[in-house]
């Protein structure tokens, strides 16, 4: 989607090994999110940013960091995959103060990363 | 525990009819609400909101209803076009720290038949 750049589109990985998945934004929107989803879930918070090095963990966190060294780059690590992680990510932005006196946008999503853990 | 549930996993309309979808949630510390939709291999896009202090909103075919006393909202397209055919999930919104918290039901398919 225009704006947000999800990499790998696909991953399939072994039980116990690190993955890395990438997000990348054209926005300079302030804040970035991981999500999840599952059958039966719905979309589920992992981890958001608010700002460079700014981030906090969201519903679903275990097992999950994040680090953003740049307003464009939200990067989301398995440090050792799991099965339970096999899921659909999808990355989120958004932006505060918007001109026209709207406060908020809402959440804008990439087109996710289809993880597998054999 | 889900503080966002969309109970109807499917719902099959006929083109041109009514299609309402129904959202509970369980938090009234939720200041806004919203639908997104989605289609396979894309990501969920924005559809339309409604803010806790109101009751209804309106955005083409789009309405949703909100009813705080009962904790449900709905999603209102009409008429329905067989574009519309897709899985909806409704979301409840917390701002923390200008951040935008989201909490998601488990969507409901949407198939508009000809």
């Amino acid at each position: 989607d225009a704006g947000i750049t999800q990499s790998p589109r696909h991953k399939v990985t072994e039980t116990g090994t690190p993955v890395t998945l990438r997000c990348h934004q054209t926005e300079n929107h302030r804040y970035m999110y991981w999500y999840r989803q599952d059958p039966g879930h719905g979309l589920r918070l992992i981890h958001y940013s608010y700002g460079v090095k700014d981030t906090d963990k969201g519903e679903v966190s275990d097992g999950y960091s994040v680090s953003r060294s740049k307003t464009e780059d939200f990067l989301l690590t398995l440090e050792s995959a799991t099965s339970s992680q096999t899921s659909v990510y999808f990355c989120a932005i958004s932006e505060s103060r918007m001109r026209g006196g709207q406060r908020n946008s809402p959440l804008h999503f990439g087109n996710g990363t289809r993880l597998t853990v054999t | 525990d889900q503080q966002v549930k969309q109970n109807s996993p499917s719902l099959s309309v006929q083109e041109g009819r009514i299609s309402i979808l129904n959202c509970d949630y369980t938090n009234s510390m939720f200041d806004y609400f919203l639908w997104y939709k989605k289609y396979p291999a894309e990501g969920p896009t924005f559809l339309i909101s409604i803010s806790s202090i109101k009751d209804k909103n309106e955005d083409g075919r789009f309405t949703v209803f909100l009813n705080k006393s009962a904790k449900h909202l709905s999603l209102h397209i009409v008429p329905s076009q067989p574009g519309d055919s897709a899985v909806y999930f409704c979301a409840a919104r917390r701002l923390i720290q200008g951040a935008q918290k989201l909490v998601f039901g488990q969507g409901t398919r949407l198939t508009i038949n000809p």
